[in-house]
């Protein structure tokens, strides 16, 4: 079956160290987003793509990258971990651009920043 | 921008109806999106309004009326295995990506 996968689930890492959090889907998606889940903030955008070496900001990118080189993975890059950047990372992937109904999401990465 | 409200919780006992509403504010409109998800898990994909009306699937149905910005989640029947949290959302304006409401959390009881 066709999934979506996040690597690693949990990971806990010290403040200014590089942290990159996978995501692979095999559902030959064009489109694929990164979200952060905060207590009270419910799920925000951090960045997306809509293919190969194509990239965007969400609502809350400062401080994360991203880079699109295949159509399977947009892996998930903070440079420099902050404490504010603990939080749940999930990753999704929808069909077709203009049908921003359906995302199919990971089962989310939690990253604590100490 | 946009911007979505929608109740932090809801409580409700097994067997009974409870609608979830969700008002929105956003400049350029394409749908409303709900999502379920329980604790520690996945968000999953309920339903999408795109024109105004009902949309029924099971024992789960969603609303829409773009004259008001406003939408709502029914959910009838309910069982203990719908206790969860639930997002109502909408595109960006430039229609790209999902924005989220902060979620509702329903609490079934038996």
């Amino acid at each position: 079956d066709a999934e979506i996968t996040q690597s690693p689930r949990h990971k806990i890492t010290e403040t200014g160290r590089q942290v990159t959090l996978a995501c692979h889907q095999t559902w030959n998606h064009n489109n694929m987003f990164w979200y952060r889940q905060d207590l009270g903030h419910g799920l925000r955008l951090i960045h997306y793509s809509y293919g190969v070496q194509d990239t965007n900001k969400g609502e809350v990118s400062d401080g994360y990258s991203v880079s699109r080189s295949n159509t399977e993975d947009l892996p998930l890059t903070l440079e420099s971990a902050a404490s504010s950047q603990t939080s749940v990372y999930f990753c999704a992937s929808s069909r077709r651009r203009e049908n921003t109904g359906e995302l199919f999401f990971g089962e989310g990465s939690r990253l604590t920043v100490l | 921008g946009q911007s979505l409200e929608q109740p932090s919780e809801v409580t409700a006992v097994e067997g009974a109806i409870v609608q979830i509403n969700c008002t929105y504010q956003t400049s350029g409109f394409y749908g409303l999106s709900w999502y379920q998800q329980h604790d520690g898990g996945a968000p999953t994909f309920l339903s999408y309004n795109a024109l105004d009306g009902l949309e029924e699937t099971g024992r789960f149905s969603s609303f829409l009326s773009r004259s008001d910005s406003y939408g709502y989640l029914l959910l009838q029947e309910l069982q203990m295995k719908d206790s969860a949290s639930y997002f109502c959302a909408v595109p960006n304006q430039a229609g790209t990506a999902l924005i989220f409401g902060k979620g509702t959390t329903l609490s079934v009881s038996s």
